[in-house]
């Protein structure tokens, strides 16, 4: 079956790491995206791309950095930058910019830092 | 973006029907109306969307206001696992990559 794959699901790190998440998708879906979303609260864009090799920052990129050098493909590195990173990660993917089909979003990675 | 404003919450019996309502009165002529659910824990999952007609799916039904200022997501008959936080979404034809995520609407559904 066609869909997004975040890993891992939890994630547990030092304050001061930098640290990568994953997110893959097998939909041959164009567009990839990188939200925020804490307790309570509704979803924040930090990332996307619309093609491969090339991406935009959303309402929230400070911290974070991302790469898209494969279709398939939309890692998300949290940096030691970013002040508060404790948060529920979702990652999603779309064609046609998701007007028509919408967004597929991946079952999410929380990170906890300590 | 256009401003939404959904009610916090609202509260279901098992089996009856459940209009979630949004206000949107700033949407511009060209803007879709998306609606999403997140269930606890998981991510957002595409539910429906609309321009200027009603729309049904085998998920819910979405009634559009004729100047589309407000629109109402149907449930028809909800069950326990429609429980979830529902965000309406004007989608601009023209920045569609830029979903922006309210706090939406935490459903109840009791059984």
């Amino acid at each position: 079956d066609g869909g997004i794959t975040q890993s891992p699901k939890y994630l547990f790190r030092k304050e001061g790491q930098n640290v990568t998440l994953s997110c893959e998708q097998n939909l041959n879906h164009d567009a990839m995206y990188w939200y925020r979303q804490d307790p309570g609260q509704g979803l924040r864009l930090i990332y996307y791309s619309q093609i491969v090799n090339d991406f935009q920052k959303g309402d929230i990129a400070e911290g974070y950095s991302v790469s898209r050098e494969k279709k398939e493909s939309f890692p998300l590195t949290v940096t030691s930058a970013q002040k508060n990173p404790t948060a529920f990660y979702l990652c999603a993917s779309s064609t046609d910019r998701g007007l028509i089909y919408g967004y597929t979003f991946g079952s999410g990675t929380r990170l906890t830092v300590v | 973006d256009a401003k939404t404003t959904q009610p916090n919450s609202m509260e279901s019996n098992e089996e009856e029907p459940v209009h979630l309502p949004c206000n949107h009165s700033t949407i511009s002529g060209t803007d879709y109306i998306h609606w999403y659910r997140q269930l606890p824990s998981q991510g957002p999952e595409y539910v429906i969307h609309g321009l200027t007609s009603n729309v049904n799916n085998r998920m819910a039904s979405l009634a559009i206001a004729e100047d589309r200022k407000s629109s109402t997501l149907i449930l028809h008959r909800a069950t326990l696992r429609d429980a979830a936080v529902y965000y309406c979404i004007p989608t601009s034809r023209t920045s569609g990559s830029r979903l922006t995520f309210g706090e939406g609407t935490q459903l109840t559904v009791n059984p």
